[in-house]
């Protein structure tokens, strides 16, 4: 199993700044993911990001608004860049750990509103 | 790519049977998920199914047929806590193992 930790859990920002999101995992962990989830809406893939390479991102995201840093096996960041209201959102960070089931897990989730 | 269809919302009395029902279309396939989501909850593992036919947890089942594209969460005596979100999920093989995740269903559990 795996416990994730994200910071900050819950931020209210002004339009136009940005913000970084942090991810910490209590194991190393190769697959590490992170998904955003609207209001009464299932999670959308942001992007894929593995340790020692450039984060994948899914159709609709791109680097410049939404970097990531992945420096080691149990650490990622996320930013939101240039942030509108359109943003607002709820921002999870998730890793797969192996196993049979290839079971992922998820951290508790950043509550972003932008004003 | 992937798509995913779940129905929306289902209704059951507590105590009863239910089964939610996901279609799928994927270029690869790696896996099918369910997981459970609590309102202002991240979500949490039910089962993983990656060869056809039936996997029994207690009082969650979950069934796969890989070549019609189709799974089902099956709720057995069901209990007001089992009132959520249930999400299918298909874990691809290109361009990575991601899992992509359905709309979810949202279930409300009666007296």
């Amino acid at each position: 199993s795996a416990v994730i930790s994200q910071k900050p859990s819950r931020d209210i920002c002004q339009r136009g700044t940005s913000l970084t999101i942090q991810c910490q995992v209590d194991s190393q962990v190769t697959m590490m993911f992170w998904y955003r989830q609207q209001p009464g809406q299932s999670l959308t893939l942001i992007a894929t990001a593995n340790q020692g390479s450039e984060a994948t991102y899914e159709s609709g995201f791109v680097i410049d608004k939404f970097p990531i840093s992945r420096p080691n096996l149990t650490f990622s960041t996320l930013t939101v860049s240039n942030m509108s209201p359109e943003d607002s959102s709820i921002y999870l960070c998730s890793v797969e750990v192996g196993g049979a089931d290839n079971e992922q897990f998820f951290g508790p989730g950043t509550r972003l509103t932008v004003l | 790519g992937q798509n995913i269809d779940q129905p929306t919302e289902m209704t059951a009395t507590e105590g009863a049977i239910v089964q939610i029902n996901c279609t799928y279309q994927t270029s690869g396939f790696n896996g099918l998920f369910w997981y459970q989501q609590h309102a202002g909850e991240a979500p949490t593992f039910l089962s993983y199914n990656v060869l056809d036919g039936l996997e029994e947890k207690g009082r969650f089942s979950s069934f796969l047929s890989r070549s019609k594209g189709y799974s089902y969460l099956l709720l057995k005596e069901l209990q007001m806590k089992d009132s959520a979100s249930y999400l299918c999920a298909v874990r691809g093989n290109t361009g990575g193992f991601k899992t992509i995740f359905g709309a979810g269903t949202r279930l409300f559990v009666k007296a």
